[in-house]
């Protein structure tokens, strides 16, 4: 069965360093998405992407985050300048239309900024 | 956005059903009622949706309610694997986003 992959699955960065979350979405998937949860809290919507650009973004996703679909098959979520607070597990995931169909969810990757 | 409402935890005994109410008053008649669970450690998992009438699959069903106001998750045979956060959510209209709630804490008794 098809499953969304993300790399690495734990990511350790000093305060102010950049960092790049992979992400390989289902392949005939053409909506993509990054959630986090910080630990003990909810799951949050950053940010959703389709058509080779942003469609959707919340508050949290500001001038620090972007993302990129750089090869057709990868997507992925950069963080320019990470805080403390940045830390958390961020969730990629993947479906085939929007609106009424669901997501599929990667593992995710923990971030930690020290 | 849409809000709902749903337990803050339950428990289910081995192999046997497990209903996971939710309501959500507000709805409109473009939400679609999704539900996902969490199991320890990992992302979210899709379950099952629906817009008005029931629906099955290999994992659940869901029941609407009439007015769409409420709706019920239902396991048929619970086991301690399904021990998971529930997540109720509205979808659909102008936003393509999941708003995750704090959901229903189930816990498995042996």
């Amino acid at each position: 069965e098809p499953e969304v992959t993300q790399t690495p699955s734990h990511q350790v960065t000093q305060m102010g360093q950049e960092v790049i979350l992979r992400c390989v979405p289902i392949s005939n998937h053409l909506y993509f998405y990054w959630y986090r949860q910080i630990l003990g809290q909810k799951v949050e919507f950053l940010v959703s992407f389709y058509n080779n650009e942003i469609s959707e973004k919340s508050e949290i996703f500001d001038d620090q985050f972007s993302v990129e679909r750089p090869d057709g098959s990868n997507f992925t979520l950069k963080i320019r300048s990470t805080k403390l607070e940045d830390s958390a597990m961020y969730f990629c995931a993947s479906s085939p239309l929007h609106n009424s169909y669901e997501q599929y969810f990667g593992p995710g990757t923990r971030l930690t900024v020290t | 956005d849409a809000k709902t409402t749903q337990p803050n935890s339950m428990e289910s005994n081995e192999e046997e059903p497990v209903h996971l109410p939710c309501n959500h008053s507000t709805i409109s008649g473009t939400d679609y009622i999704h539900w996902y669970r969490q199991l320890p450690s990992q992302g979210p998992e899709y379950v099952i949706h629906g817009l008005t009438s029931n629906v099955n699959n290999r994992m659940a069903s869901l029941a609407i309610a009439e007015d769409r106001k409420s709706s019920t998750l239902i396991l048929h045979r619970a086991t301690l694997r399904d021990a998971a956060v529930y997540y109720c959510i509205l979808y659909g209209g102008a936003t393509n986003k999941l708003i995750f709630g704090t959901g229903t804490l189930l816990a498995g008794q042996p």
